[in-house]
C-alpha cells in the first residue's frame, strides 16, 4: 500500500524559511516523479513543484520560483520542500504527491497534507 | 503557462441526478487530463485520468471525454457520497489545476 506522510508544517513568519518532509513507502519510490501540491485555506488546488524520478530535472510554478526548492533522497525515500522568503500568500496545506511514471504527469497518491502558517 | 478554467464554479443538484462539469484548457493539452475529488478535509483522489480513463476502484457511474482545450466530467447518476468538489488537472506541459467546481445538495 502506497503510503506518503507529510511533516514540517508550522507557524512561520513572513520573511520566515521552512522544510517540508514527505516519507514514501509502499513502491519503488526512485521510478517515479513526485510533486507538492498547497491549498490555501477555502481554495482551489496549486501545483507548486515538481521533481522527476531521479532528481535530475525540477519545476516550480511562477508563484515560488526562487524561492522553493523541491529536493528528494531516493535512498531514504523521502521528498523535501524547502522553502524560503515565505509570505501570508504561501500560507496553505502543503500536499505531496506521487507520479505516475519518471516526469511529471496526474497523481495517484497523495499524503495527508500539513499545514504551514506564514503570520506575525 | 497553461490556465484552467471550469464551470460551473457551484453546481446543486439531488441525488440521482445527472451531472455534468467542464474544464476548458487555453491551449491544446491533448488526451492530459485528470479529474479528482475532493470532500472537506481530505486530500484529494483521482477518478479520471487521459481525460477519459477510470481509476482502478471508482464507481462506473463516473464518466469522462474531450481532447485538445475541452473536457467534461459527468456523473450519470448522483449518490450522497458525490457531494464534494471536483477539479481537472492539466499535465501536458508541467501541471495546473482548474479552480474547481463544488456539487452541493439542492
Amino acid at each position: 500500500e502506497v503510503q506518503l506522510v507529510e511533516s514540517g508544517g508550522d507557524l512561520v513568519q513572513p520573511g520566515g524559511s521552512l522544510r517540508l518532509s514527505c516519507a514514501a513507502s509502499g513502491f519503488t519510490f526512485r521510478s517515479y516523479a513526485m510533486s507538492w501540491v498547497r491549498q490555501a485555506p477555502g481554495k482551489g488546488l496549486e501545483w507548486v513543484s515538481g521533481i522527476s524520478g531521479n532528481g535530475g530535472s525540477t519545476y516550480s510554478a511562477d508563484s515560488v520560483r526562487g524561492r522553493f526548492t523541491i529536493s528528494r533522497d531516493n535512498s531514504k525515500t523521502s521528498l523535501y520542500l524547502q522553502m524560503n522568503s515565505l509570505s501570508a500568500e504561501d500560507t496553505a496545506v502543503y500536499y505531496c504527491a506521487k507520479g505516475v511514471q519518471l516526469w511529471l504527469d496526474y497523481f495517484d497518491s497523495w499524503g495527508q497534507g500539513t499545514l504551514v502558517t506564514v503570520s506575525s | 503557462d497553461i490556465q484552467m478554467t471550469q464551470s460551473p464554479s457551484t453546481l446543486s443538484a439531488s441525488v440521482g441526478d445527472r451531472v455534468t462539469i467542464t474544464c476548458r484548457a487555453s491551449q491544446s493539452i491533448t488526451s492530459s487530463l485528470a479529474w479528482y475529488q475532493q470532500k472537506p478535509g481530505k486530500a484529494p483522489n483521482l477518478l479520471i485520468y487521459k481525460a477519459s480513463s477510470l481509476e482502478s476502484g471508482v464507481p462506473s457511474r463516473f464518466s469522462a471525454s474531450g481532447s485538445g482545450t475541452e473536457f467534461t466530467l459527468t456523473i450519470s447518476s448522483l449518490q450522497p457520497e458525490d457531494f464534494a468538489t471536483y477539479y481537472c488537472q492539466q499535465y501536458h506541459s508541467y501541471s495546473s489545476f482548474g479552480p474547481g467546481t463544488k456539487v452541493d445538495i439542492k
